[in-house]
């Protein structure tokens, strides 16, 4: 079992509609949980992070966690073309680890 | 601007030919660490340095040399490439520890 599982994708969201991005984690005592977006031929980006069960608003981007389902999620509201990029989950507990990332296209 | 400069961009070479990958923050940043990051495989951590002269191996260190002697430099020294290093490099820095971090621009290297 991976430590930190994403589905490659990609997915596919017509622009203006809600992308959801999820990422599961192994290590349940991991305390801080990280949203990375990459666009193709870039760095990555730090665009939310998360500490505590819930959700955290920030713009059109939101991000859940659930310690106890060891799940975290991304939800991307009024989806933008410009949006379209690789999502990368990052979990830390002793260690910070990536999963593989999600690639996201939202299509005009 | 805040930034990590890594150069050079691109990187074409040989095997067992040594190189260096430079790496440089301009935000006083404290941590520094390198990632490879591979189709399939994700960013994986290669050394990291919590502070001057502090290094440590990450997940992956078999190959890599690094060193961090100033503050904003951090390179990343490959004294033998061989083919299975062939990959894209990320170096990166934060406040403290991996948390929130500032990546560089990304070096592609392709060992022949």
């Amino acid at each position: 079992q991976k430590e930190v599982e994403q589905n490659s994708g990609p997915l596919s969201v017509p622009e203006g509609a809600i992308a959801s991005l999820n990422c599961t984690y192994s290590d349940r005592g991991s305390q801080s949980f990280f949203w990375y977006r990459q666009y193709s031929g870039k760095s990555p980006e730090l665009i939310m992070f998360i500490y505590s069960n819930g959700d955290k608003e920030d713009g059109r981007f939101t991000a859940q966690l659930n310690k106890a389902s060891q799940y975290v999620s991304l939800l991307i509201r009024d989806s933008q073309p410009s949006d379209s990029a690789t999502y990368l989950c990052a979990v830390q507990g002793g260690k910070l680890i990536f999963g593989q990332g999600t690639e996201l296209s939202v299509k005009p | 601007e805040a930034q990590v400069t890594q150069n050079p961009r691109y990187l074409i070479t040989v095997t067992g030919k040594k190189l260096t990958v430079t790496c440089s923050q301009n935000m006083n940043h404290e941590y520094m660490s390198w990632y490879r990051q591979d189709p399939g495989l994700g960013l994986r951590q290669i050394y990291y340095s919590m502070n001057v002269e502090v290094t440590d191996k990450g997940d992956v260190p078999e190959g890599y040399k690094v060193s961090r002697k100033e503050k904003r430099n951090f390179p990343l020294i490959l004294e033998s490439p061989s083919p299975n290093q062939t990959s894209l490099y990320f170096c990166a820095s934060s406040t403290g520890g991996d948390e929130k971090l500032f990546f560089g621009s990304g070096t592609q290297l392709s060992v022949l």
